[in-house]
């Protein structure tokens, strides 16, 4: 069954150091999203990510965030200069259309802790 | 969006059928109704969605309220492995993000 999926599972940086985070989407999905969840709290929506554009993006989504498909398989999270709150769970997500009637599929996180 | 009540926790024994209940009372004509879970810290799983009909797959089954301001997620033969928690989110036609509440932990108990 095809599944999404995210590399490294666990990454540990220090802060002010720069990370990707990396994903694989379903290979014929044409539409792309990062979550977060920190420890204990909700999944939160990032980005969504269309046509080599961003379609949406939340306020935790600021300058420090960037995201890019940098050939036809991967979909990529950069952190520019990572904080100890962007410590957190960061899953990745893809669906074939942006419609309401089509269900989007995670894939199974990495765990990105900022020491 | 329209938002979406659920009890924050449910116990189920083993075998029987878990039954979680979500309100969205708010929701639009053109809004579905889709339940995601996630176990442990593991990546959300989909398992059902819909907008006005009962919907039934390998998972589970999704009851409807005619009026569409309650909805009911049935897994038939809870096992250990459902011990997740379960999200029910009301997701607008157009944009396409998911907005996630706390959930309902569903503990199912031999």
């Amino acid at each position: 069954e095809p599944e999404v999926t995210q590399t490294p599972s666990h990454q540990v940086t220090q802060m002010g150091q720069e990370v990707i985070l990396r994903c694989v989407p379903i290979s014929n999905h044409l539409y792309f999203y990062w979550y977060r969840q920190i420890l204990g709290q909700k999944v939160e929506f990032l980005v969504s990510f269309y046509n080599n554009e961003i379609s949406e993006k939340s306020e935790i989504f600021d300058d420090q965030f960037s995201v890019e498909r940098p050939d036809g398989s991967n979909f990529t999270l950069k952190i520019r200069s990572t904080k100890l709150e962007d410590s957190a769970m960061y899953f990745c997500a893809s669906s074939v259309r942006d419609e309401a009637n089509t269900e989007a599929f995670f894939g199974q996180g990495t765990r990105l802790t900022v020491v | 969006d329209a938002k979406t009540t659920q009890p924050p926790s449910m116990d189920c024994a083993e075998g029987r059928a878990a039954n979680l209940p979500c309100n969205h009372s708010t929701i639009s004509g053109n809004e579905y109704v889709y339940w995601y879970r996630q176990i442990h810290s593991q990546g959300p799983q989909y398992i059902i969605h819909g907008l006005k009909n009962n919907e039934t797959n390998e998972m589970a089954s999704l009851i409807i309220t005619e009026d569409r301001k309650s909805s009911t997620l049935i897994l038939p033969h809870a096992t250990l492995r459902d011990t997740a928690v379960y999200y029910c989110i009301v997701r607008v036609a157009r944009g396409n993000k998911l907005v996630f509440g706390a959930g309902t932990i569903l503990r199912v108990k031999s």
